[in-house]
């Protein structure tokens, strides 16, 4: 079935680095826009990064910019999310998602998420 | 920047029906997408383009979008429905994903 699983998280030092994968299955995963979304402990969601189809177009919050790098290796139907010099602030649950317009001509939505990988940030 | 206004909190007594806004300026001339999540879990989809249900999500979930104001709402609420529930639109001017703050359902 169409499924993402993401991998990586774990506990790290403030200024430590961190890579993150998300296992796409199930769908043709060069066909699609992907995201990364984060989402701190009890709090809302936040859009991290994006990144399309052939991974030409890459995007990022002003809050990781500069720090975090998104990637993909579509022969290996997989989406990464390579982190640097991580704060107190990056620690939250981060989900891969899936974008895409429901109907043609539609607005893209985040119809698939992975379960989430928790990443902490502390000394 | 864009902000998307949502209410931190909706009660409802099982059986009636929940109503859970989403404000912002304009938002009537943009897409909204709505999603579900319950305790420990991810999101889910469950209205996108203002009133679109996805395949598999019940016909109790209904979306509309005017003015300044997108609501979605929940007929004949059930405890299964109790969860956060988040509006999302796409900010043109910066090319990402906006949500709003989420709203918490609580089935009485």
């Amino acid at each position: 079935q169409v499924q993402l699983v993401e991998s990586g998280g774990g506990l790290v030092k403030p200024g430590g680095s961190l890579r993150l994968s998300c296992a796409a299955s199930g769908f043709i995963f060069s066909d699609y826009y992907m995201n990364w979304i984060r989402q701190a402990p009890g709090k809302g969601l936040e859009w991290v990064s994006y990144i399309s189809s052939g991974g030409s177009s890459i995007y990022y919050a002003d809050s990781v910019k500069g720090r975090f790098t998104i990637s993909r290796d579509n022969a290996k139907n997989s989406l990464y999310l390579h982190m640097n010099s991580l704060r107190a602030e990056d620690t939250a649950v981060y989900y891969c998602a899936r974008e895409s317009p429901l109907i043609v001509g539609g607005t893209d939505a985040f119809d698939i998420w992975g379960q989430g990988t928790m990443v902490t940030v502390s000394s | 920047s864009y902000v998307l206004t949502q209410p931190p909190s909706v009660s409802v007594a099982p059986g009636q029906t929940a109503r859970i806004t989403c404000g912002g300026n304009k938002i009537g001339s943009k897409s909204v997408q709505w999603y579900q999540q319950k305790p420990g879990q991810a999101p889910v989809l469950v209205v996108y383009d203002d009133s679109d249900r996805p395949s598999g999500i019940p016909e109790r979930f209904s979306g509309s979008n005017s003015g300044n104001t997108a609501t979605l709402t929940i007929s004949r609420v059930e405890a299964g429905d109790e969860a956060d529930y988040y509006c999302q639109v796409w900010d043109t001017n910066n090319s990402h994903p906006l949500f709003g703050g989420g709203t918490k359902l609580t089935v009485l």
